[in-house]
């Protein structure tokens, strides 16, 4: 597709129970980010994949979330054992530039996740 | 620790009059500056960058910015603002280092609105 595409688009879980988030980046960005942004705030960085490779993670907030790209391409946030604390929209976005660049990144519309 | 200040939650204006948002920054070294635009139920759309150069930078929709190194700013601005602006505005940083990843920070946003 010509943007970045993110599913679903709304996900509501229990509290306890693991989710995953997709996200399709365009075609060929090398660049992929996963942010977390809580309501009436900015994005707040995730983890950073350059190809397959996850170079950053840092700001994963615990060990239950987990991300992954496999094959460079599509990516899959996962968040296992859900908590209130996790509600929030999920972005992803990818650039062409590598290590973070000098280029833009373009964002996906988000998932928001709902945990009650 | 980078960082991006948007010191004004919301920023009212008169259709017609010229506006500003503004954004200072605290990064090592010189910085890559961005500005995104939010609309509701939409991911973050690009609106332009400081990289290195010309101090002022023009983007999409009319907007500008200009880069201000003694100030640590990078102010958006447009001369006449249309309703069709109102929206929440992001400022982002990253250090320019050369050949080494480096993660962007956003700021906390600006909601512009346009009075008709």
């Amino acid at each position: 597709g010509a943007g970045v595409s993110q599913s679903p688009r709304y996900k509501v879980a229990k509290r306890g129970q693991d989710v995953a988030l997709r996200c399709d980046p365009i075609s060929g960005h090398v660049s992929l980010f996963w942010y977390q942004q809580a309501l009436g705030q900015g994005p707040e960085f995730l983890t950073y994949f350059q190809n397959e490779a996850q170079l950053d993670k840092s700001g994963l907030p615990s060990d239950r979330f987990f991300a992954e790209r496999p094959e460079g391409s599509v990516s899959t946030l996962k968040i296992q054992r859900t908590q209130q604390e996790d509600s929030a929209v999920y972005l992803c976005a990818s650039s062409s530039g590598i290590l973070g660049g000098n280029t833009e990144a373009f964002f996906g519309q988000g998932t928001r996740l709902t945990v009650v | 620790a980078q960082s991006v200040a948007q010191p004004e939650d919301q920023v009212n204006v008169a259709e017609g009059n010229p506006l500003t948002v503004k954004c200072t920054y605290s990064v090592s070294g010189n910085p890559y500056l961005f500005w995104y635009v939010q609309y509701p139920n939409r991911g973050l759309q690009f609106l332009l960058k400081y990289i290195t150069g010309d101090n002022l930078v023009k983007g999409s929709y009319g907007f500008e910015a200009e880069f201000n190194k003694s100030q640590t700013s990078f102010h958006l601005k447009k001369p006449s603002a249309l309703v069709s602006d109102s929206a929440l505005y992001f400022c982002a940083v990253r250090a320019g280092a050369e050949g080494g990843y480096q993660k962007v920070t956003f700021g906390t946003g600006t909601k512009l609105q346009v009075i008709p």
